[in-house]
């Protein structure tokens, strides 16, 4: 079975710093790799995404996030925070292979950001 | 712009008075699904359609049913509210192309029960 643990739950950093927010999965081959950002009050949006190929995944709003199989690991980085970046976020994991299939979610981790 | 819309935004129901909430999707994807999320939890996923195949979790309660008349559109019933399905409800749509499935999410809503 397939599973992910977020193991900061809760992240303070200043606004300028960098960022990374730890992701690791539980998957038996490789694995379709997310990351979700949830506003307050909102839906999630997808951040990035890896499936294949180059292992530094580029998303949007400046994130990246770095797939490491030795290390069952998809961490998120950002070299400079915003204060519009305080949110939670969701690291995500399925198959890879077919079709559709069931994501699951991690517990996900709330940043906060100082001034 | 492509999208994922939920309403109403926030709904406030009685116990035990049923409710429905509505999603509809202009991204013409073949598989849609429900998420329960609680205050500062992942997203519980209820059921998700594909096509007009009704897939229900394990451990989704049978207060919860699901429509699906359309590809646009896909409806949560709640038959019997409790204090227990206070929650945001988030509607998300995916394709079913082969290592493409990432999904994409409504708003959600945020249901209180009273």
């Amino acid at each position: 079975a397939q599973s992910v643990t977020q193991p900061d739950i809760h992240i303070t950093v200043s606004e300028g710093a960098s960022l990374e927010l730890r992701c690791n999965y539980s998957y038996g081959a490789t694995p379709y790799l997310f990351w979700y950002v949830q506003s307050p009050g909102q839906g999630l949006q997808l951040l990035l995404k890896y499936f294949s190929g180059d292992t530094l995944v580029q998303g949007i709003k400046g994130f990246e996030a770095e797939f490491k199989r030795s290390q069952s690991s998809f961490n998120l980085r950002k070299p400079s925070v915003h204060w519009s970046d305080a949110a939670e976020y969701f690291c995500a994991v399925g198959p890879n292979s077919g079709g559709y299939q069931k994501v699951t979610f991690g517990t996900g981790t709330k940043l906060q950001v100082i001034p | 712009d492509a999208m994922v819309i939920q309403n109403p935004r926030y709904q406030v129901t009685q116990f035990g008075k049923p409710v429905t909430l509505s999603c509809s999707q202009t991204l013409n994807h073949n598989v849609m699904y429900w998420y329960q999320q609680k205050s500062s939890q992942a997203p519980k996923l209820l059921f998700h359609y594909y096509d007009k195949d009704f897939n229900n979790e394990a451990d989704t309660p049978d207060n919860f049913q699901s429509r699906r008349p359309n590809t646009s559109f896909c409806f949560l019933d709640i038959r019997s509210p409790g204090l227990g399905d206070a929650a945001m409800y988030l509607c998300a749509t995916s394709s079913n192309r082969v290592n493409s499935y990432e999904q994409y999410f409504g708003p959600g809503t945020r249901l209180t029960v009273t």
